[in-house]
């Protein structure tokens, strides 16, 4: 079966560094992405791992291990408009894009 | 460049009735993705469809059905709509060629309501 683990929930201060963490167990793996999603709104992409190690882009940085089934999305200088849910998703092995992907965690960010 | 836009942006439906939603991909992209999301939950995959054919589909019954046409915009199409449909849908493309082609960009979603 298919199945990706993400903290449902997740509170941190303004201006400090919160880590959320990802697991996986899939039938193929093609890549993992995490996407951020305001309520009401779509989600939008932050970011794409395919091999082992972490990818920076200015206050997020992601960082996956295959051998673990594991990635973790780190957000800096934490804004209050970082407020959000963030889920991850993992592209299944296969000749299409089919995504499978995590409840996603909510994280919300305190003055 | 224009973004996914789907149509409509809310939807209240009876129970038993059909719908048909709508999405424009972005320009240049070729690969059209449905998802359902019920809130509080993370999007669900219906199906995906890559030059007008269907390319993958999820745990859907037969009743959610699909096209994708030759300029790539799509549609879903739901028969004898459940309560249960209640959800967001959403739309992706993929697939243009000046983004890495896995990337997906998201429509804004359909808000469908089944009483």
């Amino acid at each position: 079966g298919q199945n990706i683990d993400q903290p449902t929930e997740m509170t941190a201060t303004e201006g400090a560094i919160v880590q959320i963490n990802c697991t996986y167990q899939t039938s193929g793996f093609n890549g993992l992405f995490w996407y951020q999603q305001h309520a009401g709104e779509a989600p939008t992409f932050l970011s794409y791992n395919v091999l082992d190690g972490l990818e920076e882009k200015g206050r997020f940085s992601s960082f996956l291990s295959r051998s673990k089934g594991y990635s973790y999305l780190l957000l800096k200088e934490l804004q209050m408009k970082d407020s959000a849910s963030y889920l991850c998703a993992v592209i299944v092995a296969g000749n299409n894009r089919k995504l499978i992907w995590g409840l996603g965690t909510s994280l919300g960010v305190n003055p | 460049e224009t973004g996914v836009t789907q149509s409509p942006t809310h939807l209240i439906k009876t129970r038993g009735q059909q719908v048909t939603l709508r999405c424009s991909s972005q320009s240049g992209h070729n690969t059209v993705s449905w998802y359902q999301q019920a809130l509080g939950q993370g999007p669900q995959f219906i199906f995906q469809y890559y030059r007008e054919e269907e390319n993958g589909r999820g745990n859907f019954p037969p009743r959610f059905s699909g096209l994708q046409f030759p300029n790539y915009s799509s549609e879903l199409n739901v028969n004898a709509l459940e309560l249960d449909d209640s959800a967001l849908y959403l739309c992706a493309s993929s697939g243009g060629r000046d983004t890495r082609s896995y990337e997906q960009y998201f429509g804004p979603g359909t808000r469908l309501t089944v009483t």
